[in-house]
């Protein structure tokens, strides 16, 4: 249990779906990411959100929307994916931008499958 | 650009000892870390480094050389229960500050 919760764990989408993933942390921090894991690939970041204002978004396709209502919360919301956008999406926390030592924390990932 | 490379896996034995290397290119180094990621479960913090030298907590320990872009992760008797992906990332600075990652090194510990 690392304080930061995603939902849901596993989604299959089809290709016209939309769906949203969810994370929420526990831990008071202010800084939140989404990363991409796919196999045998480095984890990606995707988005960076400080106090609830975007400040990195690393040219992520459009049809990947984050959104972050408050310092607790994020999601990722989702439409018209590819089989390519299969992976483990990553969210992760920490008290600030200064990453150092352990001050990030990750959730658990959702696995995401496009047919 | 950013580069970080690390070896694809690796098999070692119950109780013996391992090391895992990782070699990086960055601006802004700001330090590096290690994290343990077992199938289907969140990357977990081991160690970080941001001074030259030897940073030691129990079984593992991992070394820094700045000048070198080099770090190894060593694991001393392993445990079935090591066998995971060892993750190595590093922060690069200014005001992005954001955490790269390598493709990671997926260790299998064997009786």
């Amino acid at each position: 249990e690392t304080g930061v919760t995603q939902t849901p764990r596993h989604l299959v989408m089809g290709m016209t779906n939309k769906k949203s993933l969810k994370c929420e942390q526990h831990l008071g921090h202010n800084a939140m990411y989404w990363y991409k894991q796919s196999a045998k690939k480095p984890l990606e970041l995707m988005f960076v959100y400080n106090f609830k204002e975007q400040t990195e978004n690393n040219s992520v396709p459009s049809r990947f929307s984050p959104e972050c209502p408050n310092s607790s919360h994020l999601f990722l919301h989702l439409h018209t994916l590819q089989p390519e956008d299969s992976a483990l999406y990553l969210c992760a926390s920490s008290l600030s931008r200064e990453i150092s030592g352990n001050t990030i924390y990750f959730g658990e990932g959702s696995w995401l499958t496009v047919v | 650009g950013q580069n970080i490379d690390q070896p694809t896996e690796m098999t070692a034995t119950e109780g013996a000892i391992v090391q895992i290397n990782c070699t990086y290119q960055t601006s802004g180094f700001n330090g590096l870390f290690w994290y343990q990621q077992h199938a289907g479960e969140a990357p977990t913090f081991l160690s970080y480094n941001v001074l030259d030298g030897l940073e030691e907590k129990g079984r593992f320990s991992s070394f820094l050389s700045r000048s070198k872009g080099y770090s190894y992760l060593l694991l001393k008797e392993l445990q079935m229960k090591d066998s995971a992906s060892y993750l190595c990332a590093v922060t690069s600075g200014g005001a992005t500050n954001k955490l790269i990652f390598g493709t990671g090194t997926l260790l299998a510990v064997q009786p």
